[in-house]
């Protein structure tokens, strides 16, 4: 079964702290892989979107990395701030494009 | 170009009543697809319409349906609420090209 997995679940830092966010898949065959982010109580945007070549790619103080063999993903945010406090999605799509999986999206929450 | 919009924002329901949601695509996608999200569950996939004709379905009952028009915008039909119902529902087009998700801020519905 295609899965996406992501952890922790939730998180707590202080403002300007750095985080690190994972998210491992088995879809299969391979399209690429999103970031969305989503503040409380409104849809998800895009930050990122890589693909089976692209191992880094970086949105202003988010990068994302990409380890297409071990199906493992990273989402790293730079200094922190109190309007990162978001859910965090990772979306990978099989190679067909129409098959999109979801994880289940780490909270994350930035505390002064 | 105006983003994804989805109405009602809010609607509070009552048990075996129906709900109809709407959702209009950014202006020349053709793809729209819809999501269920509960908090803990994450996003779960409903369905997704392509030139009026439904071309994917998640694991939903009978219960949920949904229809697009000529114009791409699309409608959503849930009858004989239940209380598990009660969730976000989040309206998606699709660019053709790079097949990246634009998401609406969402229906919240409430079933009491």
């Amino acid at each position: 079964k295609n899965q996406v997995e992501q952890s922790p679940q939730s998180l707590i830092i202080l403002e300007g702290k750095n985080c690190t966010l994972q998210c491992n898949y088995t879809v299969s065959p391979f399209s690429n892989l999103r970031w969305y982010k989503q503040d409380t109580g409104r849809g998800p945007v895009s930050l990122t979107i890589m693909t089976f070549s692209e191992n880094t790619k970086s949105n202003g103080r988010y990068t994302a990395t990409l380890d297409a063999d071990t199906k493992q993903s990273s989402l790293h945010i730079t200094a922190s701030q109190l309007s990162d406090s978001a859910s965090y999605i990772c979306v990978v799509s099989a190679s067909n494009n129409n098959d999109m999986r979801f994880g289940a999206g780490t909270r994350l929450t930035v505390k002064p | 170009k105006a983003g994804v919009t989805q109405t009602p924002r809010y609607l509070i329901k009552t048990r075996g009543q129906q709900v109809t949601l709407s959702c209009s695509p950014i202006s020349g996608h053709r793809s729209v697809s819809w999501y269920q999200q509960t908090p803990g569950q994450g996003l779960q996939f409903l369905f997704e319409y392509f030139s009026e004709t439904q071309r994917n379905k998640g694991n939903f009952p009978g219960r949920f349906s949904g229809r697009q028009f000529s114009n791409s915008r699309s409608e959503m039909n849930v009858s004989t609420l239940e209380l598990g119902d009660s969730a976000l529902y989040l309206c998606a087009s699709r660019g053709q090209n790079t097949g990246e998700l634009f998401f609406g801020e969402g229906s919240r519905l409430t079933v009491l």
